[in-house]
């Protein structure tokens, strides 16, 4: 089946360390984005990628970094420049081309410090 | 800039009740609106959506219209179950700077929970 996988589930994160989540999709979808979601909140954008090698903050994106290499793959790294990290980090994808089109979610990594 | 506005939960019913859940929102232009519900522990999965105005989306026996003249996208279910017990996130997207990317503004999430 097709869809997006995140990994891992659970992460822990040590004071002044950078961790890498991965996000992976098997939809051929062109657009990929990644989400924080804190408690009581809704989701905010951190960095989207409309293509290939193309990617733009959101309105988060201090203390984070992404690539995007191939079309599949959107990593996200929380640097040490992130000081509250704790939080439930989703990633998203959509065909692109238009408002209209949904995206689609993956399972989510939840990262805590040790 | 775009907002979404849902009503304050926690929301707390009794089976086969009756389910609405208020969203309203603030864009110029004319987004398209979405509900999303979120399982305890899992990602978001898209409910309905509506792409323009007087549309109605429909699913698992949820209903949203999309009424352009209140702002509004409310969630309503005439019959709810235990298994309905999620968090639902109304959110709208829209077509920004000539770019096409679909960026998702959501509202901040309403906690249901469906007792026996």
């Amino acid at each position: 089946d097709g869809g997006i996988t995140q990994s891992p589930k659970y992460l822990f994160r040590k004071e002044g360390q950078n961790v890498t989540l991965s996000c992976e999709q098997n939809l051929n979808h062109d657009a990929m984005y990644w989400y924080r979601q804190d408690p009581g909140q809704g989701l905010r954008l951190i960095y989207y990628s409309q293509i290939v090698n193309d990617f733009q903050k959101g309105d988060i994106a201090e203390g984070y970094s992404v690539s995007r290499e191939k079309k599949e793959s959107f990593p996200l790294t929380v640097t040490s420049a992130q000081k509250n990290p704790t939080a439930f980090y989703l990633c998203a994808s959509s065909p692109g081309g238009g408002s209209n089109q949904p995206q689609h979610f993956g399972d989510g990594t939840r990262l805590s410090i040790l | 800039g775009d907002s979404v506005t849902q009503m304050e939960g926690p929301v707390t019913l009794s089976e086969e009740a009756f389910l609405t859940i208020n969203c309203t929102y603030t864009a110029t232009g004319y987004p398209s609106l979405f509900w999303y519900v979120q399982y305890p522990g899992e990602g978001l999965q898209l409910l309905l959506k509506a792409t323009k105005a007087d549309d109605k989306g429909s699913n698992k026996g949820f209903e949203a219209t999309y009424r352009k003249e209140t702002t509004s996208f409310h969630l309503e279910k005439g019959s709810v179950q235990v298994s309905d017990s999620a968090v639902y996130f109304c959110a709208l997207s829209r077509n920004a700077g000539g770019t096409s990317y679909g960026k998702l503004t959501f509202g901040q999430g309403t906690i249901l929970t469906v007792h026996p």
